[in-house]
């Protein structure tokens, strides 16, 4: 099946600083989508892409869709300590009937003090 | 406004009891999905539901069943639980976004299950 290889596995930054994960497909998507989880709870939706090359803000964070639509990006800027949790992409080839989401495996941002 | 609800949110059975988690959601939403989720797995999928009265099977479908039976429930079931089936669950729901088909999904808080 697809495959999604999300890196860095874990961040340690400082408060303040900029972060850059990414996402990576052996196949295409149709759809990119970044998520959230705060500890103890599930994930949340933090950006959705549809078309290859979007580039897509909420706030602090910038999300892009690949050109070759294997791949997307995520940015938060200027972290703050709410920052902390696990963020995962996820993928989707639209298919309708059979809409499915391949996940990463996440990556697990800390801050230090 | 609820969203996705789970329950239980915690439970600790012994190997081969049978259980069942609930997920309930009021968005009207088509697809409804089980996922679990351990450590870095990711979030893997169990069974989905496309609309009431349907359901197909995920990546990890062995050793559990489901049910829809009404649009805004769909039941995970363990007949009998093992000791690997220790994880969190989370349920989703979700529904195609206009003309793009994306399926954007609203998550339960998630069960944390533990098999002994």
């Amino acid at each position: 099946g697809q495959q999604l290889n999300q890196s860095p596995q874990s961040m340690f930054i400082q408060e303040g600083e900029d972060v850059s994960m990414n996402c990576t497909s052996s196949s295409i998507f149709n759809t990119w989508l970044w998520y959230k989880q705060d500890p103890g709870e599930g994930p949340v939706l933090l950006i959705a892409l549809y078309k290859a090359g979007e580039l897509t803000s909420n706030g602090r964070l910038t999300a892009q869709f690949g050109i070759t639509r294997k791949d997307s990006f995520l940015n938060i800027s200027a972290s703050i300590p709410s920052d902390v949790g696990i963020y995962f992409c996820a993928g989707q080839t639209t298919n309708f009937g059979n809409e499915k989401l391949t996940f990463g495996t996440g990556t697990r941002l800390t801050i230090i003090p | 406004n609820a969203g996705v609800t789970q329950t239980p949110k915690f439970r600790v059975l012994k190997t081969g009891q049978s259980m069942t988690l609930l997920c309930a959601q009021d968005m009207n939403h088509e697809y409804m999905y089980w996922y679990r989720q351990d450590p870095g797995m990711g979030l893997r999928l169990i069974h989905y539901s496309v609309g009431e009265g349907t359901t197909a099977k995920g990546e990890v479908p062995d050793g559990y069943n489901v049910s829809r039976l009404k649009k805004q429930n769909f039941l995970l079931g363990l007949e009998s639980a093992a000791p690997s089936q220790t994880s969190v669950y989370f349920c989703a729901s979700g529904g195609l976004q206009g003309s793009s088909g994306a399926n954007v999904l609203t998550f339960g808080a998630g069960s944390r299950l533990t098999v002994l």
